[in-house]
């Protein structure tokens, strides 16, 4: 079982480059999430879709955007990197009940120079 | 707002010992509480999940209970064991239209040793 895959698993990225987080599941989950992770700060939700073809914005979505491209993927782009925004980011999915657990990815570790 | 609060952030224990983590909330209006575990450089793997019209959940050696009105959970690990290190998260679920969201806390770091 896959579960929730992300890619790539880390990344180096210069100030000012763009670059795009993928994230795939495979249990037909209505609801996908991106947080990102820092130190002393827990997780922060940057955006989720409650269904294909939804979106919205989370605590922290400024310098983000996202794309639910169907049921299965939701993209977390980077359009214009800044040092701010080195962190660990997870991509999450859950059913459509509000009782079902949510299930996480790895992780894809982020640096921005 | 909702602010989500765990204590001790770090822990070590020798194996063999039952241990009570603790997770606070602000706000008792949720739909549920859950407990995940974190091993380093890895994703939150979900442990427990109460829903908000009950009071405990139980998975083998794992308790989760849950008092809303004072807004704590607890997790117990009964006979801890080195595998049991990693970080503790615990998250409530709070959403109405359009704000469906967790709220984390910043987790408690157990170190078992042998």
């Amino acid at each position: 079982n896959a579960g929730v895959t992300q890619t790539p698993k880390f990344q180096v990225l210069k100030t000012g480059q763009s670059m795009t987080l993928q994230c795939a599941q495979d249990m037909n989950h209505n609801s996908m999430y991106w947080y990102r992770q820092d130190p002393g700060m827990g997780l922060r939700l940057i955006y989720y879709s409650a269904s294909e073809g939804t979106t919205d914005k989370g605590e922290v979505p400024n310098g983000y955007n996202v794309s639910r491209l169907n049921k299965r993927e939701f993209s977390l782009r980077l359009e214009s990197a800044a040092p701010s925004q080195t962190s660990v980011y997870f991509c999450a999915s859950g059913g459509r009940s509000y009782n079902s657990p949510l299930h996480f990815g790895n992780g894809t570790r982020l640096t921005v120079t | 707002k909702q602010e989500v609060t765990q204590i001790p952030a770090a822990l070590s224990v020798p194996e063999g010992e039952n241990l009570v983590l603790n997770c606070s909330f602000t706000d008792s209006a949720i739909y549920n509480l859950q407990w995940f575990r974190q091993d380093p450089g890895k994703g939150l793997t979900s442990l427990l999940l109460i829903q908000s019209s009950q009071r405990e959940q139980t998975s083998g050696r794992l308790n989760a209970s849950l008092d809303k009105s004072s807004g704590r959970s607890t997790l117990y690990i009964a006979a801890s064991q080195p595998g049991d290190s990693a970080t503790y998260l615990c998250a409530v679920r709070r959403g109405s239209y359009n704000t469906d969201k967790l709220i984390f806390g910043t987790g408690t770091r157990l170190q078992v040793f042998p």
